[in-house]
């Protein structure tokens, strides 16, 4: 299976700091990378697909960046609303996989 | 609007079975792939499986962790996912995600229910 690791695992940042979030595949997946966004207690919710893409309705600090093996999220101005743990996801191969997560939390 | 709304959770013996079920709305559930996705107390995600489409022949695909004991059927005219689970372990206690997988060409998950718990223990 392809293993997605995600770095940090954790972080704290600053309310309008940028913020990167980094996704590795230990092989090619093309560009068929999803992040999601998960708030305490809730479900996760679709912020990017095949890479770079901004679902609907997501706000366009948000952006993703990246194909074969490396991966980025970037948050441009962090907002309090943004306090979530984030995972990566990658549908090249079966099974699909989801990288460990990264909490982020606010300074 | 669309949406999914899973039940069927619960407290089960080691060794039993459980079926789980996802009801769809507001949008045309036969159109859509759909997934199984489950997370264990305090853990990460983890992909349990998908059906596809009619036109798929609805076939499936499951995580190694699963397969043999995990089904995931469903039945368009009542536009409901299920998942039958059999020989439950402990280490199957989760919240367990029901999710639409999108038309898109790399099939990400666009719309979750809001999950339902599953605990395995004597």
């Amino acid at each position: 299976a392809i293993q997605l690791t995600q770095s940090p695992s954790s972080l704290s940042a600053s309310v309008g700091d940028r913020v990167t979030i980094t996704c590795r595949a230990s092989q090619g997946i093309g560009s068929a990378l999803a992040w999601y966004q998960q708030k305490s207690g809730k479900a996760p919710q679709l912020l990017i697909y095949d890479a770079s893409s901004l679902h609907s309705g997501i706000p366009s600090r948000f952006s993703g960046s990246g194909s074969g093996t490396d991966f980025t999220l970037t948050i441009s101005s962090l907002k309090p609303e943004d306090v979530a743990t984030y995972y990566c996801q990658q549908f090249h191969t079966y099974p699909v996989t989801f990288g460990q997560g990264a909490r982020l939390q606010i300074k | 609007e669309a949406q999914l709304v899973e039940s069927g959770g619960g407290l089960v013996q080691p060794g039993g079975s459980l079926r789980l079920s996802c009801a769809a709305s507001g949008f045309t559930f036969s159109d859509h792939y759909m997934d199984w996705v489950r997370q264990a107390p305090g853990k990460g995600l983890e992909w349990v499986g998908r059906t596809r489409r009619k036109v798929n022949s609805y076939t499936t695909e499951y995580a190694a962790s699963v397969k043999g004991r995990f089904t995931i059927s469903r039945d368009d005219s009542k536009n409901t996912l299920y998942l039958q689970m059999k020989s439950l372990k402990t280490e199957d206690t989760a919240v367990y995600y029901c999710a639409r997988v999108t038309t898109t060409t790399t099939f990400p998950l666009d719309i979750w229910g809001q999950g339902t718990m599953v605990t395995v223990s004597p």
